[in-house]
């Protein structure tokens, strides 16, 4: 079935540090492709998205780009800051339905 | 504009107990989900509601169950509940018919089962 492969935190940097946060899946056909943050204590955010292969999502200084080559899509951020710390999901939309299928999550924690 | 509001936010329940949780989808919006996470896990989808009915179910047993009202809002009900039942519980929801719109979540329901 469809999975969701994330790299394992957490992920300790300092401020303006550069982020790269691995995501990996394994799908048939071609899914919607997202990234949702989640602060402590709340719920899921959205934070960007990529609906077809070479799109790029972005968002507040985040990107990601759909690569089918290698069913990956990696978040990354040029500079991060101490207001980004969070965890971090990588999912996939499946099916005709669209349910999601998440990764386990990356915690990020940014140090001034 | 309100987001997706569920309801309660903590919940503690005694095993086998049942509980039931609600959820108020965002306006416009007439698809919603539910999704149960773990402490440090990603979250497991649960089912999805359209049109009142039940469109696809995930990896859970019987003992979940749910319903959508008219007004597009959506409970979720587990009976006999275990420890392991203890999580977070997501509600989301999105337009019908915007696969690739990206699903908007609430802040959750806390269930501890004790």
């Amino acid at each position: 079935g469809d999975s969701v492969t994330q790299m394992e935190g957490p992920v300790t940097l300092s401020e303006e540090a550069f982020l790269t946060i691995n995501c990996t899946y394994t799908a048939t056909g071609y899914p919607s492709l997202f990234w949702y943050v989640q602060y402590p204590g709340e719920g899921l955010q959205l934070l960007l998205k990529a609906t077809k292969a070479d799109d790029k999502g972005s968002n507040k200084g985040f990107e990601a780009t759909y690569r089918k080559e290698t069913t990956s899509f990696h978040l990354e951020k040029g500079s991060v800051q101490v207001s980004d710390s969070a965890v971090y999901f990588c999912a996939l939309g499946s099916g005709n339905t669209g349910k999601l299928i998440f990764g386990q999550g990356t915690t990020l924690q940014v140090k001034p | 504009d309100a987001g997706v509001t569920q309801s309660p936010t903590h919940l503690i329940k005694t095993r086998g107990q049942q509980v039931t949780l609600r959820c108020s989808p965002k306006s416009g919006h007439d698809t919603v989900s539910w999704y149960q996470q773990a402490l440090g896990q990603g979250p497991q989808f649960i089912f999805q509601y359209y049109e009142e009915e039940e469109r696809q179910r995930g990896n859970f047993p019987d003992r979940f169950s749910g319903h959508q009202f008219p007004n597009y809002s959506s409970e979720l009900n587990v009976n006999a509940l275990l420890l392991g039942d203890s999580a977070l519980y997501l509600c989301a929801s999105r337009p019908s018919g915007y696969l690739n719109y990206g699903y908007t979540f609430g802040s959750g329901t806390r269930l501890t089962v004790v």
